[in-house]
């Protein structure tokens, strides 16, 4: 929807550090979601921030500022398994409640 | 396994047809949602259950579209007199206060 923006596409190198912006309207903001889905697979679980500031797990970050309605995942040492679609999902955004509004996804696409 | 599940699968159906899909939440549950997401897009919201009550509905989402959760756990969605532009995967996923969505495989109708 209108209210998440994020690029469609990014190719990256094997080994090296990607970063995937995402940037929201923040009316009714409670937190943000960052998802991972394969082709033909069900979204997974990646990092959820509600306050500013960076959430490290493993080789992946998600940073946070909600003054801004800015977020960004960083994916470290990238591997050839992490080509795959990145949703950015707000909840309640627009007085949506617990429901999630996501971004159209990043297709990130790693290349040897 | 303890994942959300959906059934079918896939469905391939006439237009005009009815079709109807069901979802089984992670049992200690709360919360389901209906999601739909066509190819190169982000899940699109459809509705949201707390227990057995329908508490949001997409504004979207038209009059052949209806969902229930009759005991609050299994839920099922039905769509009537499918149109070709309904196709697309049909995703569930559920929540508890304090847990992140989980999504289940999806259900991918395709509508000819």
């Amino acid at each position: 929807g209108q209210n998440i923006d994020q690029p469609t596409e990014m190719t990256a190198t094997e080994g090296a550090i990607v970063q995937i912006n995402c940037t929201y309207q923040t009316s009714g903001f409670n937190g943000l979601f960052w998802y991972q889905q394969h082709a033909g697979e069900a979204p997974t679980f990646l990092s959820y921030n509600v306050l500013d500031g960076l959430e490290e797990k493993g080789r992946f970050s998600s940073f946070l500022s909600r003054s801004k309605g800015y977020s960004y995942l960083l994916l470290k040492e990238l591997q050839m398994k992490d080509s795959a679609s990145y949703l950015c999902a707000g909840e309640g955004l627009a007085g949506g409640g617990n429901k999630l509004t996501f971004g159209t996804g990043t297709q990130l696409k790693v290349e040897l | 396994d303890t994942g959300v599940s959906q059934d079918p699968r896939h469905k391939i159906t006439k237009r005009g047809q009815n079709v109807t899909f069901r979802c089984d939440p992670i049992s200690e549950h709360n919360r389901l949602y209906w999601y739909r997401q066509t190819l190169g897009q982000g899940p699109e919201f459809l509705t949201y259950f707390q227990n057995e009550a329908q508490l949001e509905k997409s504004r979207l989402l038209s009059d052949r579209f209806s969902a229930e959760r009759p005991k609050g756990s299994f839920s099922t969605l039905e769509i009537q007199r499918t149109e070709q532009g309904d196709s697309a995967m049909y995703l569930c996923a559920s929540s508890s206060t304090d847990t992140e969505a989980f999504f289940g495989q999806g259900t991918r109708l395709t509508v000819v």
